[in-house]
């Protein structure tokens, strides 16, 4: 079982509107929790980076949250654009060095 | 924030053939880099993780003898995929991850590589 879950694996919106994406793990404590975007072709690129201890980052119309208790992770989009059309990845640092990747969701956002 | 390069973006080769990729930290030195493989809609899969002067570690079922890295210096480590076939065809992405706050792994844009 991948410690890693993302949901949903894919997502269709319309321009301007919203939408959250989920992560969940299932090994706590953790060194730190990403959310990268991934455009097609190209390497992942790091939006928000959260502490165990943290409970919410933003980056402009990105804002991730963590709840310990539960063990899940969001990102929460605001005000889609169609240059958001791309994979996210959740991805945790377990403290070991390497990273454990989720399964990405990939976010279609249609004019 | 931090640029990884590398270099080439894409390649197509031959089977039987060589195919060298370079990784580079831009601007900081970066004590660890990485090497990951990704086939479509699948996830990052890491490869192997090289330290600047010493052996990169494999990952369980990656050959060190097929996949060579070397990582000479801070700021350049390389994958070398010896004998590719076909099936070798898939997009290599690697990330650097040097000493400053946050612990933050940069990625390179990644290389597409196809093997007829």
């Amino acid at each position: 079982k991948n410690q890693v879950e993302q949901s949903p694996q894919s997502l269709i919106i319309l321009e301007g509107k919203n939408c959250t994406l989920q992560c969940n793990y299932t090994v706590s404590p953790f060194s730190n929790l990403r959310w990268y975007k991934q455009d097609t072709g190209r390497g992942p690129v790091s939006l928000t980076i959260m502490t165990f201890s943290e409970n919410t980052k933003s980056n402009g119309r990105y804002t991730a949250t963590l709840d310990a208790d539960t063990k899940q992770s969001s990102l929460h989009i605001t005000a889609s654009q169609l240059s958001d059309s791309a994979s996210y990845i959740c991805v945790v640092n377990f403290g070991n060095e390497k990273l454990t990747f989720g399964t990405g969701t990939r976010l279609t956002i249609i004019p | 924030g931090a640029v990884v390069s590398q270099h080439p973006s894409r390649v197509i080769c031959k089977s039987g053939t060589s195919v060298k990729i370079e990784c580079r930290s831009l601007d900081f030195q970066a004590t660890t880099m990485f090497w990951y493989r990704q086939f479509p809609k699948q996830s990052l899969m890491l490869m192997a993780t090289s330290n600047e002067g010493s052996k990169a570690t494999y990952e369980q079922g990656v050959e060190k003898d097929k996949f060579l890295i070397n990582h000479a210096s801070l700021t350049l480590s390389t994958l070398t995929v010896t004998s590719a076939h076909p099936e070798d065809s898939s997009f290599y992405i690697c990330s650097a991850e040097g000493d400053f706050p946050g612990e933050t792994q940069y990625f390179g844009p990644g290389t597409r590589l196809l093997v007829l």
